[in-house]
């Protein structure tokens, strides 16, 4: 069983709907949860982080997460075509410097 | 705040010679940094992760005599790749993370060609 595991897609949702990308992690002991957004060609940048359970929103974008289902999900509402992109969760256990990254959820925003 | 940069964003080179690559945190001291590396269509994957003054901790199945790290100051890491070859063109990522705080913030990347 990999460490954390997505849906590699892709994942098709016309523009304005709300795209929802889920993730699963196989270690309890991990603490903080980290949703990055990645373009082709391009390097990962941080959307969102959340440490506790239940949502944490930012503006379209909403984490939520389930301890004790060691389940994470992020939406984001009213998708736009620039939000096509692969979407990796990543998890941290509060013992370890390193962040373990999920192989990718890749999405599209069809117009 | 929290901008790491790298250089070069792209090198092509012959095979056998050696290529470093620098990461900067620029606003931040980076307390550890970590390197990646990505194939087309692939996952990231960790290579080593770094903290200033000490030895970089490498992977299962990174050679450390190929790939030698570097994190000599709170706001550099450099990654040399030593006598490359054309299996080791990909996209190079490091990032960094400073103390106290869990987020890692990504540079933008090197693209390394190997002919």
């Amino acid at each position: 069983q990999k460490e954390v595991e997505q849906n590699s897609g892709p994942l098709s949702v016309p523009e304005g709907a709300i795209a929802s990308l889920n993730c699963t992690y196989s270690d309890r002991g991990s603490q903080s949860f980290f949703w990055y957004r990645q373009y082709s060609g391009k390097s990962p940048e941080l959307i969102m982080f959340i440490y506790s359970n239940g949502d944490k929103e930012d503006g379209r974008f909403t984490a939520q997460l389930n301890k004790a289902s060691q389940y994470v999900s992020l939406l984001i509402r009213d998708s736009q075509p620039s939000d096509s992109a692969t979407y990796l969760c990543a998890v941290k256990q509060s013992s370890a410097s390193k962040i373990i990254f999920g192989s990718g959820t890749r999405l599209s925003i069809r117009p | 705040g929290a901008v790491v940069s790298q250089h070069p964003s792209r090198v092509i080179c012959k095979s056998g010679t050696s290529v470093k690559i620098e990461c900067r945190s620029l606003d931040f001291q980076a307390t550890t940094m970590f390197w990646y590396r990505q194939f087309p269509k692939q996952s990231l994957m960790l290579m080593a992760t770094s903290n200033e003054g000490s030895k970089a901790t490498y992977e299962q199945g990174v050679e450390k005599d190929k790939f030698l790290i570097n994190h000599a100051s709170l706001t550099l890491s450099t990654l040399t790749v030593t006598s490359a070859h054309p299996e080791d063109s990909s996209f190079y990522i490091c990032s960094a993370s400073r103390g106290g705080y869990n987020e890692q913030f990504f540079g933008p990347g090197t693209r390394l060609t190997v002919l």
